[in-house]
C-alpha cells in the first residue's frame, strides 16, 4: 500500500514568491496533518483536518500561510509570499480517527525541504 | 517553558550498548506518551506508544511512563548501527483531539 505522498520533495524558491505544497494521505484515513520540522524549532504542528474540515489551525505562523483539503484525497499547504525562514522540512500524515477510540497513530509523507533564498 | 522536554544530544554509545533516551514534560493532563524514530532525510515512524504510567516492550525496546515525576524514557537493548536515528517523544491531551506534542528529539548514533 502507499503511504503518504507528497510533492515535490525538494523546492528551491526566492523570497516573495508563491510555494505550493502538495499532499495525498493513505487512502481512508480521516485526519490530516500539516507539520513544520527546523533545528530550532523541532516539530510543530501547523493544521490539522477532520473529514476534509480544518479543526485546529492554531500552528500555522501568519495570514502567509494557508491550507486545503478540497477532497480527501489531497490537501494543499501554500505560503504566499515565502520568506527565508520559511526554509524547513514541511510534513504531511495522516490518521484514521475511529470514535471511542482517543489515540490514532499518524503515518508521515517523506516531507518537503523548502529553502527560501 | 516548553511543554515537552528533549535533550537533542548527539548521544553516541557503541553497537551493544543499553541506550537510554528520556522526556519531560510540565502538563499533567498528558495520557497519551508515543516514541517516534526518524531516520536522516524521511519522515517520522511510530515506534511504540503507552497509555498511562507503565512501561510497554517490545523487542529490544522498553517505553516507561512514569506520570508521578512526569518523566518518559525509551530504553534500547542490545542497540545496533541501523538504531542511529533521531527519536522524538510525543505526547497526547484528550482533550486536545488529535494534536501530539513534540520534543525536539534526539539524534542517537550507534558505533560499530
Amino acid at each position: 500500500d502507499a503511504g503518504v505522498i507528497q510533492s515535490p520533495r525538494h523546492e528551491v524558491t526566492e523570497m516573495g514568491q508563491e510555494v505550493t505544497l502538495r499532499c495525498k494521505p493513505i487512502s481512508g484515513h480521516n485526519s490530516l496533518f500539516w507539520y513544520r520540522q527546523t533545528m530550532m524549532r523541532g516539530l510543530e504542528l501547523l493544521i490539522y483536518f477532520n473529514n476534509n474540515v480544518p479543526i485546529d489551525d492554531s500552528g500555522m505562523p501568519e495570514d502567509r500561510f494557508s491550507a486545503k483539503m478540497p477532497n480527501a484525497s489531497f490537501s494543499t499547504l501554500k505560503i504566499q509570499p515565502s520568506e527565508p525562514r520559511d526554509s524547513a522540512v514541511y510534513f504531511c500524515a495522516s490518521s484514521l480517527v475511529t470514535s471511542g477510540k482517543d489515540y490514532n497513530e499518524q503515518f508521515f509523507g517523506p516531507g518537503t525541504r523548502l529553502t527560501v533564498l | 517553558q516548553k511543554e515537552v522536554e528533549q535533550d537533542p544530544g548527539p548521544l553516541s554509545v557503541p553497537e551493544g550498548a543499553i541506550v537510554s533516551l528520556n522526556c519531560t514534560y510540565s502538563n499533567s493532563a498528558f495520557q497519551y506518551f508515543m516514541w517516534y524514530r526518524q531516520y536522516s532525510r524521511k519522515g517520522p515512524e511510530l515506534l511504540m506508544y503507552t497509555y498511562s504510567s507503565g512501561n510497554k516492550e517490545d523487542g529490544r525496546f522498553t517505553a516507561q511512563v512514569d506520570k508521578s515525576s512526569k518523566y518518559i524514557s525509551l530504553f534500547i537493548r542490545d542497540s545496533q548501527p541501523s538504531d542511529s536515528a533521531t527519536y522524538l517523544c510525543a505526547m497526547k491531551r484528550p482533550e486536545y483531539g488529535n494534536k501530539l506534542v513534540f520534543g525536539a528529539g534526539t539524534i542517537l548514533r550507534v558505533k560499530s
